[in-house]
């Protein structure tokens, strides 16, 4: 069956704009997380969401960063007045419950200019 | 807070080698420990979860031990091929989200 999925793939922009970050989970996962993942390092935790609401949040590193997952499949991760620290590779997982193993998306890419 | 160590950072090795990845975490409290693989430039892939009740994973050539109360795991890899080389990574859930270490990329040469 489909995997989880992100798009987009890469995407550039420049420091100062609003970026958003979408992720399509496997079908019937309940929770879906989000992971940031920088050269050379081990992704690191941002969020989870356990349904439709984040149920731990407290890996985003500000208030520039939110999810939403308003119909308990689909995710967006927004990031607002972007900053070149906040280039790296943003990962989304999915599992059937928390207790499950997570299956990992691509990732995108993103580079702030 | 949770810590999670790899050593070696890297590894080569030759081809047909039987080697051993080594991971270590500071927190004893785990629910699971997950062992993946990573390829340049892509996600990651799940290789192997390890119940905090459980002792080891086995899937083909690879082999996942875990020892809680030395906060330890290894991952032994049997007859490696070329197509093993990859970064490896460790990642522990204390509660739910996964804490990863920095992960030990292996080559494994023809």
């Amino acid at each position: 069956g489909a995997g989880v999925s992100q798009t987009p793939s890469n995407k550039v922009t420049e420091k100062g704009k609003y970026v958003e970050l979408r992720c399509d989970p496997i079908s019937g996962h309940t929770a879906l997380y989000w992971y940031r993942q920088s050269l050379g390092q081990g992704p690191e935790f941002l969020i989870y969401f356990q349904g439709t609401g984040a149920a731990d949040d407290s890996g985003l590193p500000n208030d520039r960063f939110f999810a939403v997952r308003p119909e308990g499949s689909v995710s967006t991760l927004k990031i607002q007045r972007t900053e070149r620290g906040d280039s790296a590779v943003y990962l989304c997982a999915s599992s059937l419950s928390t207790e499950e193993t997570q299956y990992f998306g691509p990732g995108t890419r993103l580079l702030v200019l | 807070k949770q810590e999670v160590t790899q050593i070696p950072a890297a590894l080569s090795v030759p081809e047909g080698e039987n080697l051993v990845l080594n991971c270590s975490f500071t927190d004893s409290a785990i629910y699971n420990l997950q062992w993946f693989r990573q390829d340049p430039g892509k996600g990651l892939t799940s290789l192997l979860l390890i119940q905090s009740s459980q002792r080891e994973q086995t899937s083909g050539r690879l082999n996942a031990s875990l020892d809680k109360s030395s906060g330890r795991s290894t991952l032994y890899i049997a007859a490696s091929q070329p197509g093993d080389s990859a970064t490896y990574l460790c990642a522990v859930t204390p509660h739910t989200p996964l804490v990863f270490g920095k992960g030990t990329r292996l080559s494994v040469i023809a």
